[in-house]
């Protein structure tokens, strides 16, 4: 059973301070990885697709790395925000479609405090 | 183009009813997502399924839970003589055909039962 592990669980930042936390999956049998940005009250909203190790994905001050070979993928944010507080999940599918079920770790909740 | 549409948005149901959660999809999406996130957990995947067609039920409970997505109208998923064990926020997600590697699932902001 595929088991998606995210670290830390929450974190609390002050406003401008840079941080990353990490998604951790079994690299047998990986095909895509996502990140998703889930604010309280709304809907999980995408960040990221990354499927090649050693992808690089950026979006503002976000960024994510991906390694297939070890199983692991780093969000990164450069200057946090308040707004920027949210949970982060990160997700994987396995297998050859690019299709199908996505597996979620429990979420890195960030805190940003102005 | 709206995004995913849940509804209700809330649902309160006693002990031995019926309850029926429907997904309207994106437009142009003929792929529908449910997931569940019970009370301190992650999301954990559901069911799968294409226009009329269920194409993964592996995370559905054996018993009392139903999905469909019919040729018109929205995706519903049906449980049957509720008990508290199912209260949970139900999510849909969806997704184009034919998007390549990197498949996006959008969310809707979800449905609350009780």
């Amino acid at each position: 059973i595929l088991n998606v592990e995210q670290s830390p669980q929450s974190l609390h930042v002050q406003e401008g301070d840079s941080t990353n936390f990490t998604c951790s999956f079994p690299s047998s049998n990986f095909y895509a990885l996502h990140w998703y940005r889930w604010e309280t009250a709304k809907s999980p909203k995408a960040l990221f697709v990354m499927t090649l190790n050693g992808d690089e994905k950026k979006k503002g001050r976000i960024s994510a790395t991906l390694n297939t070979k070890e199983g692991y993928s780093y969000l990164y944010i450069k200057g946090s925000q308040p707004e920027d507080s949210a949970t982060y999940l990160c997700a994987v599918r396995e297998g050859s479609s690019n299709t199908g079920k996505l597996i979620f770790g429990q979420g890195t909740t960030l805190q940003v405090k102005p | 183009n709206a995004g995913v549409m849940q509804n209700p948005r809330h649902l309160v149901r006693r002990r031995g009813q019926e309850a029926r959660l429907r997904c309207s999809p994106m437009k142009g999406h003929s792929h529908v997502y449910w997931y569940r996130q019970l009370p301190e957990e992650g999301l954990k995947f559901m069911v799968y399924l294409q226009k009329e067609n269920i194409i993964d039920e592996s995370g559905m409970p054996k018993e009392r839970f139903s999905a469909e997505f019919p040729k018109e109208g929205p995706s519903i998923l049906r449980i049957q003589q509720v008990v508290r064990g199912d209260s949970a926020a139900y999510f849909c997600a969806s997704s184009p055909p034919n998007q390549g590697e990197g498949e996006t699932q959008y969310f809707g902001p979800g449905t609350r039962l009780l």
